[in-house]
């Protein structure tokens, strides 16, 4: 139980264009979302936290207006990287937790490329 | 503000051989404390976590991790590992009621036979 799945595993895009990252709770809802960003050989760093109906709560020094989160569900949250450069090359991944308290599951991940 | 320290960036350990990977916290409370295991371009899966009692918790995959307080650690350990073990091994920290966890910076973990 407890699965998060995250699509697509990986996108190359072109410099100037947006892309769109989907987490989706399989098995369970989830009112909150987290999105990290893992750079090559580097822990995880939390950007956002997604909630369901609301805006998403940024992390310091994370742009806005550059990583739009949509929580529209109870069970998919949406990452979109707009006008994407090749500094967001990196790798994106979601989680969530299926009740207050319960660890953190994670989905597997989305390496983007930008060329 | 919390911190997870992983002192170790990269260990490497024969096959069958023991392992304990190191783990330290500062944090104003006694904080939740997981490990999860990354294998190359994967996501993260819970190895095992800590919230209470115990302080010797036990894991998947033969894993296990004590809490000491008194050091403010959570190491991880594994009797015998096995060559599919080798993945990158985070240590991570948060609070009941507070959703966010603070990641260590991980340790990569080689076997070699």
């Amino acid at each position: 139980g407890a699965v998060v799945s995250q699509h697509p595993s990986r996108v190359i895009c072109k410099s100037g264009t947006s892309v769109k990252i989907e987490c989706r709770s399989l098995d369970f809802q989830a009112t909150t979302m987290f999105w990290y960003r893992q750079f090559p050989k580097q822990s995880l760093m939390l950007m956002a936290t997604s909630n369901e109906g609301s805006k998403a709560t940024y992390e310091q020094g994370v742009e806005k207006d550059k990583f739009l989160i949509n929580h529209a569900s109870l069970t998919l949250s949406t990452l979109t990287v707009t006008s994407a450069h090749p500094e967001d090359s990196s790798f994106y991944i979601c989680s969530a937790r299926p009740a207050l308290g319960a660890p953190l599951h994670f989905g597997n991940g989305t390496r983007l490329t930008v060329t | 503000a919390q911190s997870v320290t992983q002192p170790d960036i990269h260990i490497t350990v024969s096959e069958g051989a023991s392992l304990e990977l190191r783990c330290n916290y500062s944090y104003g409370a006694t904080p939740y404390l997981f490990w999860y295991v990354q294998s190359p371009g994967q996501g993260l899966q819970l190895l095992l976590k800590y919230f209470s009692g115990d302080t010797l918790v036990q894991g998947i995959k033969g894993f296990e991790a004590e809490f000491k307080r008194s050091q403010s650690s959570f190491n991880l350990r594994k009797p015998s590992v096995h060559w599919s073990d080798a993945a990158e091994y985070f240590c991570a920290v948060g609070l009941f009621g507070n959703e966010k966890l603070t990641f260590g910076t991980g340790t990569r973990l080689t076997i070699i036979p």
